[in-house]
């Protein structure tokens, strides 16, 4: 059984601060990672990809990868109120993706 | 639009009716997957499909439910005979037949299933 675990929260940040969310699977031959986010009652927009370990930085978001330790995480910089919402981690097994629950991100201004 | 369109946005039927979703990919996709989401739950991969063929069904309840991709035309997840348990958002996703980026999945507004 292919697994993806993520913190539900809520995790509050204040506006303006570093948002860290982290995501762990359980299959250590995943070769791609995907971070999606979901407003309430909207569908998931994908945000964020990355195949290599490493750091992947795209506008405030950076994705993190280390394979060795089967860890994935998302930070946002500058969090802004707009960036409450439910952020999924997917991981690619085969021919789909299998998603975590969910951790839902709170920015208070 | 270039995005991945669904039909109906919501759709309510009885215990024991047939609903019918469709998805029309994004355009210069081809590769169809289905995910439904229920209440307070996560997304789980339901079926995936190209154009004419059945990829992987893996997700798929055994009974009542299918899923065709004709040549012409949009997607189509079908359930027959509805139950309550069915009640749910269910996602499309398309992705671009290249080999080296078969994951990046766009998904679709989504139709919210509703049995009474």
């Amino acid at each position: 059984q292919k697994e993806v675990e993520q913190n539900s929260g809520p995790l509050s940040v204040p506006e303006g601060a570093i948002a860290s969310l982290n995501c762990t699977y359980s299959d250590r031959g995943s070769q791609s990672f995907f971070w999606y986010r979901q407003y309430s009652g909207k569908s998931p927009e994908l945000i964020m990809f990355i195949y290599s370990n490493g750091d992947k930085e795209d506008g405030r978001f950076t994705a993190q990868l280390n394979k060795a330790s089967q860890y994935v995480s998302l930070l946002i910089r500058d969090s802004q109120p707009s960036d409450s919402a439910t952020y999924l981690c997917a991981v690619g097994y085969g021919n789909k993706l299998v998603f975590g629950a969910g951790t839902i991100l709170r920015v208070k201004s | 639009n270039a995005g991945v369109m669904q039909n109906p946005r919501h759709l309510v039927r009885r215990r024991g009716q047939e609903a019918r979703l469709r998805c029309s990919p994004m355009k210069g996709h081809s590769h169809v997957y289905w995910y439904r989401q229920l209440p307070e739950e996560g997304l789980k991969f339901m079926v995936y499909l190209q154009k004419e063929n059945i990829i992987d069904e893996s997700g798929m309840p055994k009974e009542r439910f299918s899923a065709e991709f004709p040549k012409e035309g949009p997607s189509i997840l079908r359930i027959q005979q509805v139950v309550r348990g069915d009640s749910a958002a269910y996602f499309c996703a398309s992705s671009h037949p290249d080999r080296t980026t078969p994951y990046e999945q766009y998904f679709g507004p989504g139709t919210r299933l509703t049995v009474t």
